[in-house]
């Protein structure tokens, strides 16, 4: 068990609508960082936080947004959603914020769009 | 850019030894992590190289040349269990991974 929890573990919904995706980090951890891996596809990075703020950003949509609340979990919202958003989305949490700290990653979320 | 390569698959037999190679561009290097995935779980760390040579931890291995921009994670007296999925990271300011090298190993 990393410590890292992620709910909900699967989401099925429909084209054009919207979900939220919610992390909490292993206790001690000030970094939160998302990724996409879609099927046999390697780990996409889309945003990291840092106690609270923006820390880097990869190749995220617009469609796509997140942020790291004081209690130090992340939620990250995908809206508009379309069939290729279809995928398993990752948090993963560090100690620092230079990624020079091994990260703990969750179990993912299965996000299904039909 | 921050293209890393490594091989998209491989097999090897139980109790072999396994080298998994990865390339990357050197540029903005601070470091390279491997992780193993095994199918719809998460990555797990395995190991951590910022400087040049070889890390050992039991079975499994990390080299790392940064003038060459290339590491290697060797797996030895491989178990079935090693079937899995073995991601290289470079780390920038944030952590890139390459698309994975799947491992399965053979009675």
């Amino acid at each position: 068990d990393s410590g890292v929890t992620q709910t909900p573990k699967h989401l099925i919904t429909a084209t054009g609508q919207r979900v939220t995706l919610r992390c909490s980090p292993r206790s001690g951890d000030l970094s939160v960082y998302w990724y996409q891996q879609s099927l046999d596809q390697g780990l996409q990075f889309l945003i990291q936080y840092y106690n609270g703020e923006e820390r880097a950003k990869g190749n995220i949509l617009e469609r796509f947004s997140a942020q790291q609340f004081p209690d130090l979990h992340s939620e990250l919202n995908l809206s508009s959603l379309e069939l290729g958003d279809s995928a398993l989305y990752f948090c993963a949490s560090s100690e620092g914020d230079r990624g020079l700290a091994p990260l703990h990653f969750g179990n993912g979320t299965r996000l299904t769009v039909t | 850019g921050q293209n890393i390569d490594q091989p998209t698959e491989m097999t090897a037999t139980e109790g072999a030894i396994v080298q998994i190679n990865c390339t990357y561009q050197t540029s903005g290097f601070n470091g390279l992590f491997w992780y193993q995935q095994h199918a719809g779980e998460a990555p797990t760390f395995l190991s951590y190289n910022v400087l040049d040579g070889l890390e050992e931890k039991g079975r499994f291995s990390s080299f790392l040349s940064r003038s060459k921009g290339y590491s290697y994670l060797l797996l030895k007296e491989l178990q079935m269990k090693d079937s899995a999925s073995y991601l290289c990271a470079k780390n920038t300011d944030k952590l890139i991974f390459g698309t994975g090298t799947r491992l399965q190993v053979f009675p």
